[in-house]
Formats: C-alpha cells, sequence, structure tokens
C-alpha cells in the first residue's frame, strides 16, 4: 500500500530534551516537506526536500531542522523542543513539484 | 501573514445543501490551487485542484471556480451529505512551496 508513515504518533516532553519525528515513504517520490497544523492558522510548511541532500526552508523554520540522506526518509528534528513548538506536524511526499502532496497520519506533539 | 485567506471558519448545512468556502491569495506567482479534505485523526487528502488556466473544474458532487482576475477561488459541495462533515482547506502552490487557508470546518446535518 502506497503511504507515508510517521513515527511516533503520540508525544509528550519537556523543554530543551531534543527529539526526532520520523517519516518515511514508499512511493519513491522525490519531494517531502513537514508541516505544522495549529488551530486558525491551517497547515504551515516548516522544510521541504527536492532530492537527497536538497533541503530548504518553508514558512516557519525556526527551532527545527532536517535532513535527506536517503529518499525514502526525511526525519524532522527538534534540537531544543520549546512549548510553542506544541503542535499537530504532518509529513508528506509528492512526487512533481506543485503537484498532489500525500499526507501521513499526523504526530501531535507535546512540549511541557 | 496568511498568504491565503479562507472564509468562513466554520459551516452548517443541512443534508442536501450547497457549502460554499471561498478563499482569497496575493501572490500572483501561485500556478497550483488544491483543496484537501480532513477527517478527525488523519492527514489531509488532496479532494480537487485547478490551475489558473481554467475557470472552472468539476469532479463529481465538487466544484472549483475560479477568478484569476479577482485572485480569489471557491469550492462549492452539491447535494452535500453527512459523510462530507470535515475540515476542508484551500491551498495555492508555486515550486514545491504550498501555502494553506486556515481552513473550514463544515458539518453537514442529516
Amino acid at each position: 500500500e502506497a503511504q507515508v508513515t510517521q513515527n511516533p504518533r503520540y508525544l509528550i516532553t519537556v523543554t530543551g530534551k531534543k527529539l526526532t519525528v520520523t517519516c518515511s515513504q514508499n512511493m519513491n517520490h522525490e519531494y517531502m516537506s513537514w508541516y505544522r497544523q495549529d488551530p486558525g492558522l491551517g497547515l504551515r510548511q516548516i522544510y521541504y526536500s527536492m532530492n537527497v541532500e536538497v533541503t530548504d526552508k518553508g514558512d516557519v523554520p525556526e527551532g527545527y531542522k532536517v535532513s535527506r540522506k536517503e529518499k525514502r526518509n526525511f526525519p524532522l528534528i527538534l534540537e531544543s523542543p520549546s512549548p510553542n513548538q506544541t503542535s499537530l506536524y504532518f509529513c508528506a511526499s509528492n512526487n512533481l513539484a506543485g503537484m498532489e502532496q500525500f499526507f501521513g497520519p499526523g504526530t501531535r506533539l507535546t512540549v511541557l | 501573514q496568511q498568504q491565503v485567506k479562507q472564509s468562513p471558519q466554520s459551516l452548517i448545512v443541512q443534508k442536501g445543501g450547497i457549502p460554499i468556502i471561498n478563499c482569497a491569495y496575493e501572490n500572483t506567482a501561485f500556478d497550483y490551487f488544491p483543496w484537501y479534505q480532513q477527517f478527525p485523526g488523519k492527514g489531509p487528502a488532496l479532494l480537487i485542484a485547478i490551475r489558473p488556466d481554467v475557470s472552472e473544474k468539476k469532479e463529481g458532487r465538487f466544484t472549483i471556480s475560479f477568478n484569476k482576475s479577482a485572485k480569489q477561488f471557491s469550492l462549492h459541495i452539491m447535494d452535500s451529505q453527512p459523510g462530507d462533515s470535515a475540515t476542508y482547506f484551500c491551498a495555492a502552490s508555486y515550486g514545491n512551496k504550498l501555502v494553506f487557508g486556515a481552513g473550514t470546518i463544515l458539518r453537514v446535518k442529516s
């Protein structure tokens, strides 16, 4: 089944404790992105990647890091999480720039 | 700043009604305008999309109307059903940059 998977689905952590949210896609897509969803703000792009080792900032990159060492994986790293990063995070992938993005099931992160 | 403005925030219609969700954008570089549907606990999924060289696109009960000069586009859901109850996001993109509206929570009453 073609899909985007994220882990963990739920995470509660404390301020300053480094964490990684993993994302993997099995559709051989070139492009992958990370978004955060907050009430009243919709989804905002954090980072995106056009290919292995090629990444670029989205609209809200502060406090986040990404890496793309393999085509199928695109982890999101929070080096020092803060409470304002409490949010619902989605990973997405697409084959062609500007075309349909396929979203993962989401990761709900709470930073205390 | 919200590059794509979406209204209303929420909408309640009776079964069979025609909910309309409106979006407006500023950046004329946008060249792809998708609508995503999201059910509780799920990721968004593409519903329908349009390019700016087309004024209307219909897929089943869903229609996008696009007004390039006004920089506005809207989603109409014909003969709405309780199963259409979800959050709807308009979006606009250029390259791989995708900007979403704030979302509309739609409830269709049976």
